[in-house]
């Protein structure tokens, strides 16, 4: 079980900017272990978006962008494009739990 | 180019074992952290294991814990994981992946193209 939480869904029309939410506890997120993202087009691998909360790797557009607060992250997409549309997933650490965890899951959906 | 490529998943019986395998090439293998990670079919992402650099250090999810085993062999830069006592809730597709940072709290690039196990009668 997921102790990330995140939408089931965002959709938004092509253009817009939406933002996807990653819930965490005092025990990942808000014990300062950083938040990553990642894309994932159904049907292939994971692709690593953002690390360390707002950075991205060399090839991953800027329209994408992250931040931390608290127990909290979130990932924006400003500019939605088509090819946005995927599946999306934060993943930070638990140390309560020893382990990597990853956020339930987010559909990308252009309108 | 960095890659990493799995192989080894198959249909197996409850109660059967698997190994799955991970070629990698493209980078120092030597002195990354490696994950696996899978994916019940609809499902989200769950961290499975992880390792370092020498194989001395080995962490596991609980529900795997005394059923998998991680292991690697550097001088053929491959990754291992030995499934054992395979139950229905471990099909999924497995991939590996580098953590890029070492240790806790990193994060994972590049991935694997994955491998299916499907743990059915």
């Amino acid at each position: 079980q997921s102790v990330l939480t995140q939408p089931p869904s965002v959709s938004g029309a092509p253009g817009q900017r939406v933002t996807i939410s990653c819930t965490g506890s005092s025990s990942n997120i808000g014990a300062g272990y950083g938040v990553h993202w990642y894309q994932q087009v159904p049907g292939t691998a994971p692709k690593l978006l953002i690390y360390g909360n707002s950075n991205r790797p060399s090839g991953v557009p800027d329209r994408f962008s992250g931040s931390k607060s608290g127990t909290s992250a979130s990932l924006a997409i400003t500019g939605l494009q088509a090819e946005d549309e995927a599946d999306y997933y934060c993943q930070s650490y638990d140390n309560s739990l020893s382990a990597s965890v990853f956020g339930t899951g987010t559909k990308v959906t252009a309108l | 180019e960095v890659q990493l490529v799995e192989s080894g998943g198959d249909l197996v019986q409850p109660g059967g074992s698997l190994r799955l395998s991970c070629a990698a090439s493209g980078f120092t293998f030597s002195t990354s952290w490696m994950n696996w990670v899978r994916q019940a079919p609809g499902k989200g992402l769950e961290w499975v294991a992880n390792i370092n650099q020498d194989g001395g250090e080995k962490y596991y999810v609980d529900s795997v814990k005394g059923r998998f085993t991680i292991s690697r062999d550097n001088s053929k830069n491959s990754l291992s994981l030995q499934m054992n006592s395979l139950r229905g809730e471990d099909t999924a597709v497995y991939y590996c992946a580098r953590d890029v940072n070492g240790g806790f709290g990193s994060w994972f690039d590049p991935w694997g193209q994955g491998t299916p196990v499907t743990v059915s009668s």
